[in-house]
């Protein structure tokens, strides 16, 4: 089965620290989404990329929050630096450029900033 | 902007028993309906996905109808079972590329 693979699963690090999340879609897919889950906030949108272009990013602290294709095989998110209000699951999804497809997500990179 | 709303939050039901869970939603000008399961510490996995144009979508047990006018999506599971328990979250899509979820609401089967 095809699927959107995440690393690392977890991953617990000290405030100040730089945290790289990594993110392989789908093959075949053109479009990759960065979400972070919270309790108190749900699923938010980080950010966009259609065809490795980064198109929204407006849901990112742009001060420590990065986000990269450096090829349609990988994606990144890069936290630099990193604080507790940052501990949250990080989800990558992909899918296709219509609108009338499914999303489909990875596992998740549990993040814990001390 | 739109705003996603999920009641209850929180369901226990005995094994065997029909599940129905709400979604409604306030802007009705959607692409589509998306319904997610999500296990502990794992990802969302997709159930259904239900078009604009569409009045609901089959999947097994799983049956999702949408009501666009109204601004609703209903998922019932027939006939649940202990391994149903998960948190199940709608996302509806409003345009070419955003999500907007629900805080989900998490089912539990009791055996």
């Amino acid at each position: 089965d095809a699927r959107v693979t995440q690393t690392p699963r977890h991953k617990v690090t000290e405030m100040g620290q730089e945290v790289t999340m990594r993110c392989q879609p789908i093959l075949g897919h053109n479009t990759v989404f960065w979400y972070r889950q919270t309790m108190m906030q749900g699923l938010e949108l980080l950010a966009y990329f259609r065809n490795r272009a980064p198109l929204d990013d407006s849901g990112m602290p742009k001060d420590r929050f990065s986000a990269e294709m450096p090829d349609a095989t990988l994606a990144t998110l890069k936290i630099q630096p990193s604080e507790p209000r940052d501990s949250a699951v990080y989800f990558c999804a992909s899918g296709l450029s219509s609108p009338f497809e499914k999303l489909f997500f990875g596992s998740g990179t549990q993040l814990s900033v001390l | 902007k739109q705003e996603v709303t999920q009641i209850p939050a929180a369901l226990s039901v005995p094994e065997g028993e029909n599940l129905v869970l709400n979604c409604s939603f306030t802007d009705s000008a959607i692409y589509n309906l998306q319904w997610f399961r999500q296990d502990p510490g794992k990802g969302l996995t997709s159930l259904l996905l239900i078009q604009s144009s569409q009045r609901e979508q089959t999947s097994g047990r799983l049956n999702a109808s949408l009501d666009k006018s109204s601004g609703r999506s209903t998922l019932y599971i027939a006939a649940s079972q202990p391994g149903d328990s998960a948190t199940y979250l709608c996302a509806s899509r409003t345009n070419d590329y955003k999500l907007s979820f629900g805080a989900g609401t998490t089912v539990t089967v009791r055996a």
